[in-house]
C-alpha cells in the first residue's frame, strides 16, 4: 500500500518569498507523484506530476518539484510566492497502472502581505 | 471544452435518508473516480468506473455505491446517511486508457450535510 505525509499542515510565508512545501511518501512498488492545489470552494488543480525521467518537475503558476528517491520525498518549491497562491495544496500518489490517487493530508498554504 | 461538472453543489439530508450526486465528466474521458474528502481523514478513494464498470473501489462500507452509464456521466449513492457522512464530494474524470500518464480532472465537488 501507498502512503503520504506533508510534514507541515500549515504554511505562513510573505508575498515575495520562497516557499517549500515537504512530502514524504512510503511505497513498495513503483509510484507516480503529484501536486494538486485546492482554491477555497473549489476541486482539485494539478499543479505538476513525475512520471519518470528528470527528477525535477515544473508545473504550472511558477511551481517545481524535486523527487528525490533515496529520501522518498517530492518537495514542492516556488521562488517566489503571490497573494494569489492563497490555498490548500496536496501531494499524491499513484501505483502504477492504477487510476486510484493517496493523498497527503494537505498543507495550507498563508500568504501575508 | 466543459469542465467536470457536479450537481448538486449543496445538499442536505437527516440521518437515515439516502443521496444521490452527480458528475459528467469531460466530453471523450470514459472514466469516473470519486472521493470524499472531510477535514479529519482527508481526501479518500471512493471507486473508480470505466465504461460502466467499476474497476477500483476503496475501503468505504457497502452504503456508498456508485454507477456509470453508457455516456460515462456517473451517479453515486449513499444510504441510510450518518452525521459522519458530512463531506466534500469530489469527482474526477480521465481519458480512461488505464495508465495514470492521463492526468485526473476534478469538478468543484457537492457539499453534503447530514443533519
Amino acid at each position: 500500500a501507498q502512503s503520504v505525509t506533508q510534514l507541515d499542515s500549515q504554511v505562513p510565508v510573505f508575498e515575495e518569498a520562497p516557499v517549500e512545501l515537504r512530502c514524504n511518501y512510503s511505497s513498495s512498488v513503483s509510484v507516480y507523484l503529484f501536486w494538486y492545489v485546492q482554491y477555497p470552494n473549489q476541486g482539485l488543480q494539478l499543479l505538476l506530476k513525475y512520471l519518470s525521467g528528470s527528477t525535477l518537475v515544473k508545473g504550472i503558476n511558477g511551481f517545481e518539484a524535486e523527487f528525490n528517491k533515496s529520501q522518498t520525498s517530492f518537495h514542492l518549491r516556488k521562488p517566489s510566492v503571490h497573494i494569489s497562491d492563497t490555498a490548500e495544496y496536496f501531494c499524491a500518489v499513484s501505483k502504477r497502472g492504477a487510476q486510484k490517487l493517496v493523498f497527503g493530508q494537505g498543507t495550507r498554504l498563508t500568504i501575508n502581505p | 471544452k466543459a469542465g467536470v461538472t457536479q450537481t448538486p453543489r449543496y445538499l442536505i439530508k437527516t440521518r437515515g435518508q439516502q443521496v444521490t450526486l452527480s458528475c459528467s465528466p469531460i466530453s471523450g474521458h470514459r472514466s469516473v473516480s470519486w472521493y470524499q474528502q472531510t477535514p479529519g481523514q482527508g481526501l479518500q478513494f471512493l471507486f473508480e468506473y470505466f465504461s460502466e464498470t467499476q474497476r477500483n473501489k476503496g475501503n468505504f462500507p457497502g452504503r456508498f455505491s456508485g454507477r456509470q452509464f453508457s455516456n460515462s456521466r456517473s451517479e453515486m449513492n449513499v444510504s441510510t446517511l450518518e452525521l459522519g457522512d458530512s463531506a466534500l464530494y469530489l469527482c474526477a474524470s480521465s481519458a480512461g486508457t488505464g495508465t495514470v500518464q492521463e492526468t485526473q480532472y476534478f469538478g468543484p465537488g457537492t457539499r453534503l450535510l447530514v443533519l
